[in-house]
């Protein structure tokens, strides 16, 4: 069965560390995508970082990095020098498969409150 | 257009009454997702359209619930006979497809949110 797993409902972290989001995910297609958004207060879905199941670099965004561990099916975000700004819901996504019929699914998110 | 845009952005309903949720796609995107949130949770799959496929349906919560794209741009999702437990936000959100790759990043609407009295 296709899933994602979010295993941290919620993260509190001092301002500037660096912050790991856990995801898991679950398919049997070699081929698929896995994803990261972030969710503001404000309810907007805002997409940080992407990674293909056949790249052999993990996936870089400036101060976003993915954490791309095939072996064991994990694919942790990692935020450098969080900042105040940073606080938001985070949700990891997934294609498995390339088809028309694959659909993206997504984990139940991680709260990442970030404090002074 | 620009952006996925949603309407309406707020509805409050009866319990019983009929709605309907709009999602105006960025143009040339082919594949067309509904998601559902309810509050502080995760999203939950609806419904997705990929170009003349048939729509994979398999995430409607029960028959009080259907979509449809016309013409590959528009979508009205609607929902019969609003139950309590249906008061939500319903996320749109639409991508290209690309045949040989994952890489579908999707662009969300501002959502609709329901609530259903």
């Amino acid at each position: 069965a296709q899933k994602i797993t979010q295993t941290q409902p919620g993260m509190f972290v001092q301002e500037k560390e660096a912050v790991t989001l856990d995801c898991t995910y679950d398919t049997s297609d070699p081929s698929y995508g896995l994803f990261w958004y972030k969710q503001p207060s404000s309810g907007e879905m805002i997409f940080l970082i992407y990674q293909g199941s056949y790249d052999q670099q993990n996936a870089t965004e400036g101060r976003y990095s993915l954490n791309f561990q095939k072996a064991r099916k994990s694919a942790n975000l990692v935020i450098s020098a969080s900042q105040l700004g940073d606080s938001a819901m985070y949700f990891c996504a997934m294609r498995p498969g390339y088809s028309n019929a694959s659909k993206i699914i997504f984990g139940s998110g991680t709260r990442l409150s970030i404090q002074p | 257009g620009a952006g996925v845009s949603q309407s309406p952005s707020n509805k409050v309903t009866e319990k019983g009454k009929d709605v309907e949720l709009r999602c105006d796609p960025i143009s040339g995107h082919t594949a067309l997702y509904w998601y559902r949130q309810s509050l502080g949770q995760g999203l939950e799959f609806l419904i997705y359209f990929q170009g003349n496929s048939a729509p994979d349906k398999s995430g409607l919560p029960s028959d009080r619930f259907s979509a449809e794209r016309t013409g590959g741009s528009v979508s009205t999702l609607t929902i019969q006979r609003t139950q309590q437990e249906d008061s939500a936000v319903y996320l749109c959100a639409s991508s290209q497809h690309y045949r040989f790759s994952g890489a579908n990043v999707l662009t969300f609407g501002a959502g609709s949110r329901l609530t259903v009295l």
